[in-house]
């Protein structure tokens, strides 16, 4: 079955910094891979979704990349803000059922 | 658009009781309903998947006579999590999919059902 791994576990960073979060699936059939934003005590929220047959999308501060030879995918926030800080999922699927990266937990600093 | 709601948010029940939630997709009809558990600092672990008018499919390991899961209407799904006891404990979360051509893998979650059995 697939497999998502995610990286890092937490990250820091300064306000106004960027930051990376990379995830591997294993399933190379997997054809959709979005990412979500969870606060706490809360549901997760979808913030960006990419297909495979696209290598790269924007919105506004966010950007996912999917490299399917590689088999990963990356989110980009870009000029963080203190309300970025979150736990942050990836999941890839190849039909209805998600498999959810273990999350990373962002801090942005103020 | 794409709003999903849960009902309780939050429930603390005695152990041996049963404990029904809610979802509802507000502004779309869902062809497929999810639920997912999560525990503290934890990702998500799907339940179930449950289409309108059918049974639901449970994942290994999910006890389909402990969870009952009905999907009555494209807006409406029900957990009952019967004879709960403290190891039940959880943060419950559906997701619904939409029925529409352009979406048909996305999933729009809830805000979750924390509970608490004492």
């Amino acid at each position: 079955g697939e497999n998502v791994e995610q990286h890092p576990s937490t990250l820091s960073v300064q306000e106004g910094d960027s930051a990376v979060i990379k995830c591997t699936y294993s399933d190379s059939a997997s054809n959709y891979f979005p990412w979500y934003k969870q606060e706490l005590g809360k549901g997760p929220q979808l913030i960006i979704d990419i297909r495979s047959n696209v290598g790269e999308k924007k919105d506004q501060r966010i950007a996912v990349t999917l490299n399917k030879t590689a088999k990963h995918f990356s989110l980009h926030i870009t000029e963080t803000q203190p309300e970025d800080s979150a736990v942050y999922f990836c999941a890839a699927s190849k039909g209805q059922n998600f498999v959810f990266g273990p999350g990373t937990r962002l801090s942005v600093l103020p | 658009g794409a709003v999903v709601s849960q009902h309780p948010s939050r429930v603390i029940c005695k152990s041996g009781t049963s404990v029904k939630i809610e979802c509802r997709s507000l502004d779309f009809q869902a062809t497929t309903m999810f639920w997912y558990r999560q525990f503290p600092k934890q990702s998500l672990m799907l339940m179930a998947t449950s289409n309108e008018g059918s049974k639901a499919t449970y994942e290994q390991g999910v006890e389909k006579d402990k969870f009952l899961i009905n999907h009555a209407s494209l807006t409406l799904s029900t957990l009952t999590v019967t004879s709960a006891h403290p190891e039940d404990s959880s943060f419950y979360i559906c997701s619904a999919n939409p029925r529409s051509h352009h979406s048909t893998d996305t999933q729009y979650f809830g805000p979750g059902t924390r509970l608490t059995v004492l």
